[in-house]
């Protein structure tokens, strides 16, 4: 089946690292994906990691990917209070790349 | 800006009416995706167009319905409304499928339905 997990709430201390999970049931998934949402706002891309690497590096994210455990995450090192919003895991399933399957969002609050 | 448009941005609406979302994809996107956003079920694929034809269905059900015109604009009709359908709706775009292609999501449509 098709089902994204993610834990909802996580709260950070500003200048730490944040950590977010996600697992995934398709193992024939081949792209996994991290938006984000502020508030009021559209769904925004942050980065996405082919099924065939195990991390991604981009500025303060990076993006570790085990395939085995079907576990992805997404680290944002120094964190900001900007970088308060919802965070979404999401994937491809190989067999159906016509659409993404989202998981429910992390909120991430960031503490002073 | 994502460059994806979308109109209403905020909608409140009786029971039982229809109502009509529009989204206009970024300039040079063939396909538009659905989706609603609601507290308990998250975000979830109701429908895809790909140059004008439905490529792909997911949880949409029977009172909505969308199209995607020539210009390449869509649109979501949302018909007999019940208060279940409050929700954010989403419309995204991209160059192709959505495997391999970066999808750019509007700012959403609130609809409030009272």
């Amino acid at each position: 089946g098709e089902d994204v997990e993610q834990s909802l709430f996580l709260s950070v201390r500003e200048g730490d690292s944040s950590v977010i999970n996600c697992t995934y049931t398709d193992s024939s998934s081949t792209y996994l994906y991290w938006y984000k949402q502020e508030p009021g706002a559209g769904l925004q891309l942050l980065t996405y990691i082919f099924s065939n690497m195990d991390m991604k590096q981009d500025q303060r994210l990076t993006v570790l990917l085990n395939k085995k455990d079907k576990h992805l995450s997404l680290r944002i090192a120094d964190t900001q209070t900007g970088d308060s919003a919802i965070y979404f895991c999401a994937e491809i399933p190989m067999n159906r790349d016509d659409k993404i399957i989202f998981g429910k969002g992390t909120r991430l609050h960031i503490l002073p | 800006d994502s460059g994806v448009t979308q109109t209403p941005k905020h909608l409140i609406t009786a029971t039982g009416q229809r109502v009509t979302l529009r989204c206009s994809p970024r300039s040079g996107d063939l396909s538009v995706y659905w989706y609603q956003q609601s507290l308990d079920q998250g975000l979830q694929f109701l429908i895809q167009y790909y140059n004008g034809e439905e490529r792909a269905k997911g949880n949409i059900l029977e009172r909505f319905s969308a199209q995607q015109f020539p210009d390449l604009h869509s649109e979501l009709n949302l018909s007999s409304l019940e208060l279940g359908d409050s929700a954010l709706y989403f419309c995204a775009s991209s160059v192709g499928g959505a495997a391999g292609n970066t999808i750019y999501f509007g700012e959403g449509s609130w609809l409030t339905v009272v």
